[in-house]
């Protein structure tokens, strides 16, 4: 089955700074990359996604970028501010009907 | 977005005991949900996909017989935790989508549950 592998597990960054987080997948029929924020004790919410047709995407400060060959895919944050601190969660799918896998997270902190 | 509604949020229960939590879409029709478990600064485990007048589907190394997955309408899912013991303790959260060809889930509140 699929493996989603994640790293750094934390990761720690200067206010204003730019963070990346990196992911893996293993399954090379997967085709939906969805990131996932999770503030301490409230559920996960979605913050961008991306499919194997595109090979980047970006929503303000946020970006994903798809590398389908390497079967990998990352997080940018620029501009980074206090209320981006939060495990993040990477993950992948063979579909939108599909169950969804989840990397192993990343504990982003944000520095004033 | 989307609500998915988890109940309880909490539960303490004794070992050998049952619980059972509930999810349920509020404002949509969901087909599918999933039913994963976190455990403290841990991913989330998908633990199996609830399939709407179906049988659950497990992932492989969860016991079918110890979490009973219910899906008996399209906007309420349950996960009856059987015989319970301490190391049945964590997070249960369970999520959905809101319709076909959508690819984000939402997900619930969670449930924690204790087992003394």
């Amino acid at each position: 089955g699929e493996n989603v592998e994640q790293h750094p597990s934390t990761l720690s960054v200067q206010e204003g700074d730019s963070a990346v987080i990196k992911c893996t997948y293993s399954d090379s029929a997967s085709n939906y990359f969805p990131w996932y924020k999770q503030e301490l004790g409230k559920r996960p919410q979605l913050i961008i996604d991306i499919r194997s047709n595109v090979g980047e995407k970006k929503d303000q400060r946020i970006a994903v970028t798809l590398n389908k060959t390497a079967k990998h895919f990352s997080l940018h944050i620029t501009e980074t501010q206090p209320e981006d601190s939060a495990v993040y969660f990477c993950a992948a799918s063979k579909g939108s009907a599909s169950k969804i896998i989840f990397g192993s997270g990343t504990r982003l902190s944000i520095r004033p | 977005g989307a609500v998915v509604s988890q109940h309880p949020s909490w539960v303490i229960c004794k070992s050998g005991t049952s619980v059972k939590i509930e999810c349920r879409s509020l404002d949509f029709q969901a087909t599918t949900m999933f039913w994963y478990r976190q455990f403290p600064k841990q991913s989330l485990m998908l633990m199996a996909t609830s399939n709407e007048g179906s049988k659950a589907t497990y992932e492989q190394g969860v016991e079918k017989d110890k979490f009973l997955i219910n899906h008996a309408s399209l906007t309420l899912s349950t996960l009856t935790v059987t015989s319970a013991h301490p190391e049945d303790s964590s997070f249960y959260i369970c999520s959905a989508r809101a319709g076909a060809g959508t690819g984000e889930l939402f997900f619930g509140e969670g449930s924690r549950l204790t087992v003394l």
